[in-house]
């Protein structure tokens, strides 16, 4: 069974601040994907890394891909407030077929 | 606009009872999947369609049912309600999964 871990859960930071979150999955994968979703709504799709070492930049967030240690990462650069929410790491496990995500990372940025 | 929408957005049911999700994918999106999120978790993946055809299952019981039509909408039947069933259901579509999956904005479920 492929199991997606991500750490931490629950994290609050200072605005300007800089962060990691940390996702490790337990099988051999090449597709990550990196959602974000705000209370109450839907799951926005904010990265897909379909390679080892993939890096990909939107903003103030950073994603990368390591697939030999199984390890993705979403760096956060100079935190605003508009990044609070939860952000959840997903691993496709036979490039196609089902999403398996972690629990998610509810980020939370004051000021 | 996500080009995915979902109906209804919110359904209270009562336990026993049976209930049908729509999905009206994107044009062209030949796979759609549906997943369960409960309250403070990850979605959990419940069944995929590719081409009309159920082409992967998650831990779900059979009570858990779904179909996809030509016109790219799906829908997810569940029958014989359960308090657990409560959550927040959402479609995923895709074109091709080099370019990820986009999510419907959900119905959330209520039963009581």
């Amino acid at each position: 069974e492929l199991k997606v871990e991500q750490n931490p859960l629950f994290l609050s930071m200072q605005e300007g601040k800089n962060y990691t979150i940390y996702c490790n999955y337990s099988t051999t994968s090449d597709r990550l994907y990196w959602y974000r979703q705000d209370p109450g709504k839907s799951l926005e799709s904010l990265f897909v890394l379909l390679s080892n070492g993939a890096v990909k930049q939107e903003g103030r967030l950073m994603a990368s891909l390591d697939t030999k240690a199984r390890l993705s990462t979403l760096h956060i650069t100079a935190a605003v407030h508009d990044l609070s929410a939860t952000y959840f790491c997903a691993v496709d496990r036979d490039s196609g077929y089902a999403l398996n995500f972690g629990k998610g990372t509810s980020l939370l940025v004051t000021p | 606009e996500t080009g995915v929408t979902q109906s209804p957005t919110h359904l209270i049911k009562t336990r026993g009872q049976q209930v049908t999700l729509r999905c009206s994918s994107q044009s062209g999106h030949n796979t759609v999947s549906w997943y369960q999120q409960a309250l403070g978790q990850g979605p959990q993946f419940i069944f995929q369609y590719y081409r009309e055809e159920e082409n992967g299952r998650g831990n779900f019981p059979p009570r858990f049912s779904g179909l996809q039509f030509p016109n790219y909408s799906s829908e997810l039947n569940v029958n014989a309600l359960e308090l657990d069933d409560s959550a927040l259901y959402l479609c995923a579509s895709s074109l091709d999964t080099f370019y990820g999956y986009t999510f419907g904005s959900g119905t959330r479920l209520t039963v009581v």
